[in-house]
């Protein structure tokens, strides 16, 4: 079956550090691959997205690249700020069949920038 | 911006009491999920429906959950009786449908808290 597995955390950083949240995935097929984050009392909302091999997502400064040799879709910044204190999800979705858009995702990685 | 609508925002209750929660898609979209997502952990499928028809609920607890979505709008989830181990966020998401339309928007979910 599917599954996704991010990196350990919590992650704490200063502002204007270099962020890395790592993810690795199993799955059958081709999978779409996402980054959600969610703000402390709130849902979750898309950050970014590919859909095939070599693609790179991005969205207000933050870029993963889907890697199929290393089944990695690891989450990158290079200057966080204190507003990008969040909990960090990653996961997969299959295209086609009944269950098309079921998410799949991995246990989440909280992270707190200090000024 | 179009939202997903959820209530209530947070419900306490005392195990073996029943609870109930309600969602309101995105106009126009067909397809519609509730996740769970317990403290600490990535959300978890529940039920997910195409317009009215559930097309999977594989890790709906059928024993004590029921999910409906009678006219192919709103929903319910539905828990009775609850237990301890249902304290989590449920949180509702949906989208158009059909292969490729796999992003999908959350509302802002409903924190249960069973005492």
């Amino acid at each position: 079956g599917n599954s996704v597995t991010q990196m350990e955390g919590p992650v704490t950083l200063s502002e204007e550090a270099f962020l890395t949240i790592n993810c690795t995935y199993t799955a059958t097929g081709y999978p779409s691959l996402f980054w959600y984050v969610q703000y402390p009392g709130e849902g979750l909302q898309l950050l970014l997205k590919a859909t095939k091999a070599d693609d790179k997502g991005s969205n207000k400064g933050f870029e993963a690249t889907y890697r199929k040799e290393t089944t990695s879709f690891h989450l990158e910044k290079g200057s966080v700020q204190v507003s990008d204190s969040a909990v960090y999800f990653c996961a997969l979705s299959n295209a086609g069949g009944t269950s098309y858009g079921k998410l799949t995702f991995g246990q989440g990685t909280i992270l707190t920038v200090h000024p | 911006e179009a939202e997903v609508a959820q209530s209530p925002r947070y419900k306490i209750t005392e195990k073996s009491q029943a609870v109930a929660f309600w969602c309101d898609p995105i106009s126009g979209h067909a397809t519609l999920y509730w996740y769970r997502q317990i403290l600490g952990q990535g959300p978890e499928l529940l039920v997910q429906f195409q317009d009215e028809s559930v097309v999977d609920d594989s890790q709906l607890p059928k024993d004590r959950f029921s999910a409906e979505r009678l006219k192919g709008v709103d929903s319910t989830l539905k828990i009775q009786p609850a237990e301890l181990g249902d304290s989590a966020m449920y949180l509702c998401a949906s989208t158009f449908g059909g292969a490729g339309a796999n992003v999908l928007t959350f509302g802002a979910g409903s924190r249960l808290t069973v005492l």
